[in-house]
Parts: C-alpha cells; structure tokens; sequence
C-alpha cells in the first residue's frame, strides 16, 4: 500500500498562476481533506470531502477549489496563485471523518 | 467557539528526562474526539492517540502516556525517559460536532543527546 500520495513536493508559482496539486490514496478511504501549515499556527482545514462527489468547505476556503470525482483522487485548485498561499499543503484520509487522519508527505508551495 | 491552546512553543530537554506536553481545550459539544500528532523533522504528520469525550481513561503506550480531564479541559502528553527520535512538533487536535479537526498551534520539542 502507498497510502496517500501527495504530488509535487515542491512548486514555485508566480503570482496569479493556476496549478492543481494531487492527491491519491489507495486505502479505499471516504474522507479525504486538505490542510495548509503556516508557521505558528498548526493546520488549518481548505476543503474536505465525506465521498466521491460531495466536497464542502474547510475554515480557510477562498482561493482553492476542490473535487472528488473517485474516492481515490482529491486533486486541491489553485486558480490564481497570491503570496498569501504561500505554506506547506498537506492532503489526508480517513475511514470516517472522526476516524484517525492518514496524511501524505506533504508539497511545499511558493508564490512570488 | 472551539479552541485548542497549546501554551508551549518550545521545549528543550536533556535525553532521558520525562516531559510533558499540554493541551487545553475548548468545546460545547459533549461528544467530541481528541487527538494527538506528531511531525517529526522530515515533515510528515503521524498520528499518535484518539480519545473519545466518555473515555477519561489514561492510556500508556511505552514510553508515551496520555491523561484526559474533562474537568479542566486537558488532554496532555507525557514522554517518559526522553529519546533524541522524540523530537518533532507535537500538535493536539479537537474534532467538533462536523468531525473537523481544530489544530493547536504546535509544541515544538528538543531532545538533547
């Protein structure tokens, strides 16, 4: 089993450039999420999904947009990159939402 | 409004000494689930303990104890004997009624050899 796998791991973006980083797990896991860590301030939730098809919004939505077209993929959007998404994106997975979260290695982003 | 403190930013000991790592939280939810993560310096996030809200029970697994008061609102993480591998930021999460994980800001703990 890979578990969850996370590309890139690393990006530079100019700013108001779009890109979308991956994310694929082989768990067979409903809830997959992705977080954003900034220094200081542990993670903090961007979107989420209980299930192929339904996403909805985590704390820090704006800016990013997500989809969840098979439970392994949950690929997390950015449409036009600013300095303020500049952090370190993590993606994870779980059996159930309140079950333990499985995270990827993570993909360090920076935006010029 | 849900709230989890970690007071300590950083923390730095001598190998073999005991340590402990707090966490206060802040919920109106009676149930609720408690977790603690470790991030070691390669950067990924491994997941350590998940306490329910009916379960006060302490837990001990090896070196790693965890004690979870209801009456005030902590769920704090003892390392006993200290390693240099145990050092990493710790982070405690809550999950509120959506099963969101509210993250605390991070105990970043030394170990020194």
């Amino acid at each position: 089993n890979a578990g969850v796998t996370q590309t890139p791991k690393f990006q530079v973006l100019k700013t108001g450039q779009s890109m979308t980083l991956q994310c694929a797990q082989d768990m067979n896991h409903e809830y997959m999420s992705w977080y954003r860590q900034d220094p200081g301030m542990g993670l903090r939730l961007i979107h989420y999904s209980v299930g192929a098809g339904i996403t909805d919004q985590g704390e820090v939505p704006n800016g990013y947009n997500v989809s969840r077209s098979t439970t392994e993929d949950f690929p997390l959007r950015l449409l036009s990159a600013a300095p303020s998404q500049t952090s370190v994106y993590f993606c994870a997975s779980s059996y159930r939402r309140e079950s333990p979260l499985h995270f990827g290695n993570g993909t360090r982003l920076t935006v010029t | 409004a849900q709230k989890v403190t970690q007071a300590q930013t950083e923390i730095s000991v001598v190998e073999k000494e005991d340590v402990t790592l707090d966490c206060v939280y802040e919920t109106r939810d009676t149930t609720y689930y408690l977790f603690w993560y470790k991030q070691p310096p390669s950067g990924e996030l491994v997941f350590l303990i998940r306490r329910n809200s009916f379960d006060e029970q302490n837990e001990i697994s090896g070196r790693y104890s965890w004690n979870f008061q209801k009456s005030t609102s902590s769920f704090n993480f003892t390392i006993t004997a200290s390693q240099v591998v145990d050092s990493a930021v710790y982070f405690c999460a809550l999950s509120n009624s959506n099963y969101q994980l509210i993250w605390g800001a991070g105990t970043k703990l030394i170990i020194k050899p």
